[in-house]
């Protein structure tokens, strides 16, 4: 079976330190990952996704970016946090089909303090 | 533009009653229709996905339909318990990769 994994769960960071999230994925091949932030009481923003290793599409101009260095692993940065950057943060990934499934991690919460 | 819209936002209702859950889309050609489940600080947890060319899914109490023409989709929770108490989220499937959520809505099951 195919499952997500999401870290750290939890991280407070100043203002202007960097930023690494990550995920990965098991149990399947050449997944679609994608990046989305939840703020508190807003529907979901879709940050990234990638359809393969090195293949980044950036859905909203901001002070993230994302890297895909191998096929299952997705990370998300930042070289300087803002306070605009805190908010939940969800991967989730599909298979490469065009009516796939969305399958999600458990989140990783982010205060910029 | 592609529009995902939930209404109502909250909604709190006694335990054993039945309800139905609304989501709305402004362009009818999408591929697939998700729901989800979000407990509070954790992920989504996905109840069911109705392809494009399906009219309803089913998966014990709930039951999801779709209505492609009218741009509606619906989860219905039968005999609703306190543990179905979660906010709700629809996704629409458009373009590949590109899937369209509602706000939700927060279901309170009153025991």
């Amino acid at each position: 079976s195919q499952t997500i994994h999401q870290w750290p769960a939890t991280l407070v960071q100043p203002v202007g330190s960097p930023l690494s999230l990550e995920c990965t994925v098991e149990g399947t091949s050449n997944p679609n990952l994608y990046w989305y932030r939840q703020a508190a009481g807003r529907g979901l923003q879709l940050l990234f996704y990638s359809v393969g290793i090195g293949q980044i599409s950036s859905e909203v101009p901001q002070n993230l970016s994302a890297s895909r260095p191998q096929d299952r692993q997705f990370i998300l940065s930042s070289k300087k946090l803002l306070l605009s950057d805190s908010g939940f943060y969800l991967c989730a990934w599909t298979r490469p089909l065009k009516t796939g499934e969305l399958f999600f991690g458990e989140g990783s919460r982010l205060t910029v303090l | 533009k592609q529009e995902v819209t939930q209404i109502p936002a909250a909604l709190s209702v006694p335990e054993g009653e039945n309800l139905v859950l609304n989501c709305s889309f402004t362009d009818s050609a999408i591929y697939n229709l998700q729901w989800f489940r979000q407990d509070p600080g954790k992920g989504l947890t996905s109840l069911l996905l109705i392809q494009s060319s399906q009219r309803e899914q089913t998966s014990g109490r709930l039951n999801a339909s779709l209505d492609k023409s009218s741009g509606r989709s619906t989860l219905y929770i039968a005999a609703s318990q306190p543990g179905d108490s979660a906010t709700y989220l629809c996704a629409a499937l458009y373009n590949f990769n590109k899937f369209y959520f509602g706000s939700g809505t927060k279901l309170n099951v009153k025991p």
